[in-house]
């Protein structure tokens, strides 16, 4: 069964990076034809896809937040990871990790970040 | 971006009951429409995908219909655990975008 796991800082500070980190388990992050992306949800509100990265490391970010975004792809650890800076209040969400192929089939439980001095 | 809009935002129905729910997209996505379910404090779940195939596990109930920039959700018989946010989803273009999704409520 395979599993994604978000973790990263709960409470980050305005104009700071927030790095968050998606675990793989129970299959390699180099099989098959998936994207591994990231999406985000605000409180109350709904979904934003932030972008996504495949195994080679193609990487498509959503245009909105291009400038402030990167993604990379672990393949060693099995991990790919997502970074977001200049933060300001309006980045406060649950960000979620996902897996598809052509849409996101498989989603992490998430994890809420906090933007707040 | 494609802006896909939902309708209604709010639904309150009885169990047992038969509803549809919309998704309109500003373009046409073809066939490239899902439907995902949310529950508070969990992350969604795939119901739909391909405007009308249903994912693994899901029940008969559910059903999706539509095509080019008009699509529809149905569920034939509300059950309890239905009670939930569905967003519909294009991955025709990217950004792929979601609706703003509709919440179900128990009348």
């Amino acid at each position: 069964q395979v599993h994604l796991q978000e973790s990263g800082p709960g409470l980050v500070k305005p104009s700071q990076t927030l790095s968050l980190t998606c675990t793989v388990s129970g299959a390699s992050i180099s099989s098959g034809s998936y994207f591994w992306g990231w999406v985000r949800q605000p409180a109350g509100k709904g979904l934003e896809w932030i972008g996504r990265i495949d195994s080679r490391g193609n990487i498509d970010y959503n245009p909105s937040l291009e400038s402030r975004v990167i993604m990379s792809i672990d393949t060693s650890k099995n991990q790919f990871s997502l970074k977001v800076t200049s933060l300001t209040a309006a980045d406060t969400a649950v960000y979620y990790c996902t897996r598809g192929s052509t849409r996101p089939t498989l989603w992490g439980q998430g994890t809420t970040v906090t933007v707040s001095s | 971006e494609i802006v896909m809009t939902q309708s209604p935002a709010t639904l309150s129905v009885s169990p047992g009951e038969r509803v549809t729910l919309s998704c309109r997209a500003s373009q046409s996505v073809s066939g490239n429409l899902a439907w995902y379910q949310q529950k508070p404090g969990q992350a969604p779940r795939l119901l739909i995908y391909g405007a009308s195939a249903r994912a693994t596990g899901i029940p008969a109930r559910f059903s999706g219909s539509g095509s080019g920039t008009e699509f529809t959700l149905t569920i034939s018989s509300l059950q309890s655990e239905d009670f939930a946010v569905y967003y519909c989803h294009q991955n025709n273009k990217w950004p792929n975008t979601f609706g703003q999704g509709t919440k179900l409520e128990i009348k």
